[in-house]
């Protein structure tokens, strides 16, 4: 299994609050991403980074950012946390991009707000 | 943008019992991938396959690209093959940069 990990696995918090969720690597991937997974939408895509520092948009971005200084680490970080960011949040690593190559997924955070 | 569908929605079987699952996708592709997610909500790649056939034990799966659709095949199914399965593409764009888009999923449940 590829060497991924997220914390927290379990979150509650209130609207308006700040969160941040953490992705750590261990096999010095290039690609990594954020995905939230909801009921009647598969997963979607918030946003990857394809380097350190290197970071773009995904289909559904509005109300998140992220980090990425280290090759190893992809923050994943809301503001200011709403009630529809009630979520599943899978991070996923790749060596590169596309062609070839298989993107493997951490075991997820699970995010209430209230 | 690329619309990925996977059908049946819901599939219920009888442990022993063989079947089909397929994908179509709008456009053409890079990357399609295969995940079952567990019951336990953990997401296992299955499939590496943008084209052609491959199989994997019991688990086999085509890519028809020119048609744009591929299938997962799995027999003899086990009640650990409960879940979901996710078919994932990455869509033959020049700025692409790997992301994948999934469909809703197949949720099959294995009665034993």
């Amino acid at each position: 299994d590829a060497g991924i990990t997220q914390s927290p696995r379990h979150k509650v918090t209130e609207t308006g609050t700040p969160v941040t969720l953490r992705c750590h690597q261990t096999e010095n991937h290039r690609y990594m991403y954020w995905y939230r997974q909801d009921p009647g939408h598969g997963l979607r895509l918030i946003h990857y980074s394809y380097g350190v520092k290197d970071t773009d948009k995904g289909e559904v971005s509005d109300g998140y950012s992220v980090s990425r200084s280290k090759t190893e680490d992809f923050l994943l970080t809301l503001e200011s946390a709403t009630s529809s960011q009630t979520s599943v949040y899978f991070c996923a690593i790749s060596e590169s991009k596309g062609v070839r190559e298989t993107q493997y997924f951490g075991p997820g955070t699970r995010l209430l707000v209230l | 943008g690329i619309q990925v569908e996977q059908s049946p929605p819901d599939l219920i079987l009888q442990e022993g019992a063989n079947s089909t699952l397929r994908c179509n996708f709008s456009d053409s592709v890079n990357n399609l991938q295969w995940f079952h997610q567990n019951p336990w909500g953990q997401l296992i790649n299955l499939f590496y396959i943008p084209s052609g056939t491959k199989q994997n034990g019991r688990l086999s799966a085509t890519t028809v690209a020119t048609e744009r659709y591929s299938l997962l095949y799995i027999s003899s199914s086990q009640t650990t093959d409960s879940g979901v399965y996710f078919c994932a593409v990455d869509p033959n764009y020049g700025g692409s940069q790997g992301n994948l888009i999934f469909g809703k999923g197949t949720k099959l449940s294995v009665k034993p």
